[in-house]
């Protein structure tokens, strides 16, 4: 049972274009949402967060957008750069006390920055 | 400040061996975790610890995987024995207590042979 799905595995943009990753979620009882970035040999690298309260987050080039009717977020990365080319993980938490931290991960959406 | 430590970095042993993972978190970080993340997908909560304590290890495969974390800093994972289909990266992960945000270290990748 993926409670957490990133149905693209991959995506390739051109430089100075926008990326927008996506992830779906079947749980509702989860409050807060991550993204994160992994490098080759790497551990994953916390990127951006949202908690299911609010709609958008903006940090710099990343913005995240949930849309909780849909259960479905995104991550925009504008202007794409060379440098972003990693998975990037979406991650969920659940909300219940007994399990307070634990994060159930996507699959992984592998992105290439074309120069 | 220095990130979660792991050793091992990769790790090649023979399926029945015995083999142990280390992790030194964030220091000041209470809760640690540890991850099992195969090719191709994401990593899979095995255990929790908040200080020395498992509060959740739920999907740690008690037969033959093991964990500890002795005075609630550094922990130890361990397998034994190891089966083909543990081939897999081993993440370690630290965050403060209750804390949204967690910190993975490198991983230590084991291949089975």
């Amino acid at each position: 049972d993926q409670q957490v799905k990133q149905n693209s595995p991959s995506l390739s943009v051109q430089e100075g274009r926008i990326s927008i990753l996506n992830c779906d979620y079947t749980n509702s009882m989860f409050d807060y949402f991550l993204w994160y970035k992994k490098y080759p040999a790497e551990g994953p690298t916390f990127l951006i967060s949202i908690s299911s309260i609010k709609d958008k987050n903006e940090d710099g080039r990343f913005t995240v957008f949930l849309n909780k009717s849909a259960k479905h977020l995104s991550l925009h990365i504008v202007p794409s750069q060379p440098g972003d080319s990693a998975v990037y993980f979406c991650a969920a938490r659940i909300s219940s006390s007994s399990n307070t931290g634990k994060l159930i991960f996507g699959q992984g959406t592998t992105l290439q920055v074309k120069p | 400040e220095a990130g979660v430590v792991q050793s091992p970095r990769y790790k090649i042993i023979e399926k029945k061996q015995p083999v142990a993972f280390w992790c030194n978190p964030i220091s000041g970080h209470n809760t640690l975790y540890w991850y099992l993340q195969n090719l191709g997908q994401g990593p899979e909560l095995l255990i929790r610890y908040e200080n020395e304590e498992a509060v959740d290890d739920s999907q740690l495969p008690k037969d033959r995987f093991s964990a500890e974390r002795l005075k609630g800093v550094d922990s130890t994972l361990k397998i034994q024995p190891a089966e083909l289909g543990d081939s897999a990266v081993y993440l370690c992960a630290s965050s403060l207590t209750r804390a949204n945000e967690q910190f993975f270290g490198p991983g230590t990748r084991l291949t089975v042979l």
